[in-house]
């Protein structure tokens, strides 16, 4: 079954630490994303990847980072430095082709604590 | 930057009732605008798009209109289900190579579909 997996699906932060959220895919796409979402609003892109050791912040990258050294794979990780990072995050990915939507995972719900 | 407002934030309908959803974007150079579901706790999932040299696309009971001209797209759903209720987001991209799941959302509309 081709898709995308997002894991976990709860995390729970301290304050002041840093955490890794992890996104697979195997629809072998070579663009990936991320997003968050935050209650009541639309999604907003934080960081996105076309091509394997290449990647580019989006609208809201501040206090995050993140890493694309395999195709399948696009990790964040929330840092210390993000002011609010408790949020709902959704990784997605697409391909130029016939069928080019992007698909998303179930995502990531991450709490500060 | 693009800048995708959506319109009304809440729809409530009978079933059986048609539904419509409106959105503007501000970016003329956007070229592709879909529409996402999003069920309580899941991942958005595609319903239907369209690309910016087609006005009108149809799937079933739902279908979307756009007008370049006036920038905006709308999504129409007819003989609505309890189980079309959901969270539904319409998007704008330029598109193009791997850019289409470059997006940028609208705020979105929580439809409830009423038996």
């Amino acid at each position: 079954d081709g898709g995308i997996t997002q894991s976990p699906k709860y995390l729970f932060r301290k304050e002041g630490q840093n955490v890794t959220l992890s996104c697979e895919q195997n629809l072998n796409h070579d663009a990936m994303y991320w997003y968050r979402q935050d209650p009541g609003q639309g999604l907003r892109l934080i960081y996105y990847s076309q091509i394997v050791n290449d990647f580019q912040k989006g609208d809201i990258a501040e206090g995050y980072s993140v890493s694309r050294e395999k195709k399948e794979s696009f990790p964040l990780t929330v840092t210390s430095a993000q002011k609010n990072p408790t949020a709902f995050y959704l990784c997605a990915s697409s391909q130029q082709g016939a069928r080019t939507e992007a698909f998303f995972g179930q995502g990531t719900r991450l709490t500060v604590v | 930057g693009e800048n995708v407002e959506q319109h009304p934030s809440t729809l409530s309908v009978q079933e059986g009732d048609s539904a419509v959803i409106k959105c503007t974007y501000s970016d003329s150079a956007s070229n592709y605008f879909p529409w996402y579901k999003q069920e309580l706790g899941k991942g958005p999932q595609l319903i239907i798009d369209i690309r910016s040299n087609v006005g009108e696309k149809k799937d079933q009971r739902i279908a979307v209109t756009l007008n370049k001209t006036a920038k905006h797209f709308s999504l129409h759903i007819t003989e609505t289900q309890p189980e079309d209720s959901a969270v539904y987001f319409c998007a704008a991209s330029k598109g193009g190579g791997t850019s289409y799941g470059k997006l940028t959302f609208g705020q979105g509309t929580i439809l409830t579909v009423h038996p």
